[in-house]
């Protein structure tokens, strides 16, 4: 079965630092990935997609992830933190490319001091 | 930007009651999901639907759970008898189309179970 790791469930950076969240998936097809960031008391907001057009996914509010196959990995990441990043954040993959269910991590909080 | 509604906000229901959580998907999405979120746990897939009937549903969507699409706008989960466990965050979501489209999530039903 498919299923996302999220490495840490809490990650603190200060404001302007790089932010780096990981995600590591298992699956045995080329899988569809999503981030996605829960801000409190909120639903979950969609932050980037990787569909196999393209390793390098750039998406809203300057952050990026990669896909590496070798390592399974889709690390998201911001080059400098805002204390507006401060949230919850879920990687998730789709179990398979003709399906609709979203697998997710447990998440990673994310914390930005001054 | 058009947004997936939910209601109530809050929910809170005695063991063994019946309770309806409502969703308007955004208008011109076609398939529509319900996730729930235990406190502290990750986000789970319940269930997807798609022209009037279940397209996948997960192990957690028993007999207890239907989903429904009453009219042209309101998409409903309905849990018959409910558990203490099922006191969550429920999440509506809908899509245009199968993954990789994206799924966008209302701000979700918070149900406690006295």
């Amino acid at each position: 079965a498919q299923s996302v790791t999220q490495l840490g469930s809490h990650v603190s950076v200060s404001e302007g630092a790089l932010v780096l969240l990981r995600c590591n998936y298992s699956s045995s097809v080329p899988p569809y990935l999503f981030w996605y960031v829960q801000y409190p008391n909120q639903g979950l907001q969609l932050l980037l997609k990787y569909t196999s057009a393209a390793t390098l996914v750039k998406g809203i509010n300057g952050f990026e992830a990669e896909f590496k196959k070798s390592e399974t990995s889709f690390h998201l990441t911001k080059p400098s933190a805002h204390m507006s990043d401060a949230a919850e954040y879920f990687c998730a993959v789709s179990p398979n490319q003709a399906g609709t269910a979203l697998i997710f991590g447990k998440g990673t909080t994310l914390s930005v001091s001054s | 930007e058009p947004e997936v509604t939910q209601t109530p906000s809050h929910q809170v229901t005695q063991m063994g009651q019946e309770v309806i959580l409502r969703c308007v998907p955004i208008s011109n999405h076609l398939y529509f999901y319900w996730y729930r979120q235990i406190l502290g746990q990750k986000v789970e897939f319940l269930v997807s639907f798609y022209n009037n009937e279940i397209s996948e549903k997960s192990e957690i969507f028993d007999d207890q759970f239907s989903v429904e699409r009453p009219d042209g706008s309101n998409f409903t989960l309905k849990i018959r008898s409910t558990k203490l466990e099922d006191s969550a965050m429920y999440f509506c979501a809908s899509s245009q189309d199968i993954v990789p489209q994206p799924q966008h999530f209302g701000d979700g039903t918070r149900l406690s179970i006295l």
